[in-house]
């Protein structure tokens, strides 16, 4: 298995842009779980989904947040309007059913707004 | 809801010398408590974890042991090598592994 894919793997935009990162979880995988990472915050959990629907979105930072989960091998997070304090590594996991604790990360997008 | 957290915020030991990051927890409810391990510019990647009807687990150079009753855990890394340095991350998770709360991290430097 090629893991969690995540794409884009960087992105630069401007301040206003819509911004959507994506996110494929490891064939299987029944819970999805999307990221946040800075300096000053550390690692955030925006929402999670079980079995394609989402079960705590209470991380969200703002309504300019989204994110969805249309099918069991695709998720998207989407900020817009985007904002420099939305600059960020964005990671996607990926777990297995509630037997297996274990998250598997991707590779992160790291997104810088200007 | 849960809270961790995570102490020291950095750590620099010589190459050889044990490392501990000690994490606390709120929830008694918690009861799975894994640790990540994160390179720099990679992903966090599982290195071991612990599960509350265990008071201590290892693997080779890591331990990790935990008290329930006090609501707090910790790594332990033995003979610590140049790569071992990196982002140390404990969590803490309820009994379906869904809502990790993730501890701020240590950075660990391990100097030669």
């Amino acid at each position: 298995d090629a893991g969690v894919i995540q794409s884009p793997r960087h992105e630069v935009t401007e301040m206003g842009q819509e911004v959507t990162l994506r996110c494929k979880p490891i064939s299987g995988h029944n819970s999805l779980f999307w990221y946040r990472q800075t300096m000053m915050r550390g690692l955030e959990l925006l929402i999670y989904f079980n079995n394609n629907v989402p079960i705590d979105d209470s991380g969200m930072p703002e309504d300019r947040f989204s994110a969805k989960m249309p099918n069991a091998s695709f998720s998207t997070l989407k900020i817009q309007p985007s904002e420099p304090r939305d600059s960020a590594v964005y990671f996607c996991a990926s777990k297995g059913d509630l037997a297996e604790r274990e998250q598997f990360f991707g590779p992160g997008t790291r997104l810088t707004v200007l | 809801g849960e809270n961790v957290e995570q102490h020291p915020s950095t750590l620099s030991v010589q190459e050889g010398d044990s490392a501990v990051i000690k994490c606390t927890y709120s929830d008694s409810a918690s009861n799975y408590f894994p640790w990540y391990k994160q390179e720099l510019g990679k992903r966090p990647q599982l290195i071991i974890d612990i599960r509350s009807n265990v008071g201590e687990k290892k693997d080779q150079r890591i331990a990790v042991t935990l008290n329930k009753t006090a609501k707090h855990f910790s790594l332990h890394i033995t003979e610590t090598q140049p790569e071992d340095s990196a982002v140390y991350f404990c969590a803490a998770t309820d009994n379906y592994g869904q809502n990790f709360v993730f501890g701020p991290g240590t950075r660990l430097s391990v100097l030669p």
